[in-house]
Formats: structure tokens, sequence, C-alpha cells
């Protein structure tokens, strides 16, 4: 089955300590996506990729680094500079930017304690 | 900049009630349109699209229709069932040169009853 995969699906640290969520996909797509999801709000863009060894900020990047060293892998670190970094995150991928159509993943909820 | 507003919510129905939900937008050029439906626990799915204006996108019973002169995109569902309770978020897609962006809505989340 195609898709992607985000892990854990529940994650707890301490405030101070930087945390690294892993997204994952086999679909063959070109461009990811960070987004993240707070109560009331719609979906923010952290950070995309074009491609391997690129990536963009988006919206809300202060606080937050990426790498993509695979294609098929986008970790997103979310560091201790990030104010409130407690919320709902979203993967997702596409064939490419130019593409209409995002795949999300299930997301991970971050809850620093 | 482009945005999406939604109506407020949360909205609460009977099963097989009508359902419409509103979505306009403000953008610079021709967006394509989205609603995307996040169930509890879950990622985002897109529910349906529409690319240019007058197109109707549909989907399990869900259908919305691009409307340029009004500048919306308004979710409808006939009959609803309690299986359609989730959030649906309704977003737009604009391209900047090789690049697009999708701005999303604030959602809204629907709760239906048996």
């Amino acid at each position: 089955d195609g898709g992607i995969t985000q892990s854990p699906k529940y994650l707890f640290r301490k405030e101070g300590q930087n945390v690294t969520l892993s997204c994952e996909q086999n679909l063959n797509h070109d461009a990811m996506y960070w987004y993240r999801q707070d109560p009331g709000q719609g979906l923010r863009l952290i950070y995309y990729s074009q491609i391997v060894n690129d990536f963009q900020k988006g919206d809300i990047a202060e606080g937050y680094s990426v790498s993509r060293e695979k294609k098929e892998s986008f970790p997103l670190t979310v560091t201790s500079a990030q104010k409130n970094p407690t919320a709902f995150y979203l993967c997702a991928s596409s064939i490419d930017t130019g593409t209409d159509t995002q795949y999300f993943g299930p997301g991970t909820r971050l809850t620093v304690l | 900049g482009d945005s999406v507003t939604q109506m407020e919510g949360p909205v609460t129905l009977s099963e097989e009630a009508c359902l419409t939900i509103n979505c306009t937008y403000t953008a610079t050029g021709y967006p394509s349109l989205f609603w995307y439906v996040q169930y509890p626990g879950e990622g985002l799915q897109l529910l349906l699209k529409a690319t240019k204006a007058d197109d109707k996108g549909s989907n399990k019973g869900f259908e919305a229709t691009y409307r340029k002169e009004t500048t919306s995109f308004h979710l409808e569902k006939g009959s609803v069932q309690v299986s359609d309770s989730a959030v649906y978020f309704c977003a737009l897609r604009t391209v900047t040169g090789a690049n697009s962006k999708l701005t999303f809505g604030k959602g809204i989340t629907l709760s239906v009853r048996p």
C-alpha cells in the first residue's frame, strides 16, 4: 500500500528539548510539506521541499528545521527555540509542487510538558 | 494575500438533514479550490476539488461549485450520515512560478446525531 507514515502518533517532551518528527512516503513524490494545526485554526505551512537536498521556509518556519537527504523522508525537528510547540503536526506530499493534490499523513500530536 | 474564510462552527445536524458549509476566498489570479475532510485522530483527506470557474466537484454525496462571481465554494450534501462527522477544511491553491501554495480555512466541525 502506498502512502505517508508519520511516527509516533503521540509524542511528549520536556520543555527545552529538541524533538524530531518522522515522515516517510512511498508514493515516489518529489514534493513534501510540513504543516502545523492548532485548535480552531487552519493548517499553517512550516517548511516544504521540492526535491531531495532542497527545502524552503513556509509561513511559520521559526523554531523548526528540516532535512531532505532522501526522496522518501522529510523529518521535522522542533527546536527549543519554538516558543509554543504543542500542536498537531501533519506531513504531506505531492508529485511536485506544481500539482494540485497533496496527500496527508495521519499526523503526530506533540505535547511539550 | 490569499485567504479562505469559513463559516463559524461547530455544526450539529440530525441524520438525513441537509448540509451547507460556506466558504469564500480572496486570491490573486485563478486559484484551484478544495475541500479536505479530517476524521477524528487522522490526517486530512481530499474530499473534492474544482480547478476553474463553474466547475463542480463531487464525491461521496458532497458537492461544491466554484463560483468566481461570488468568490465562493460552498460545500453541500443533501442527506448527511453519522459517518460524515468530521472537521471540514476549505482550501485554495495558487501558483507562483514553479511553486504552488495551499491556503486553508480554519475548519469547521460537523457532528451528525443518529
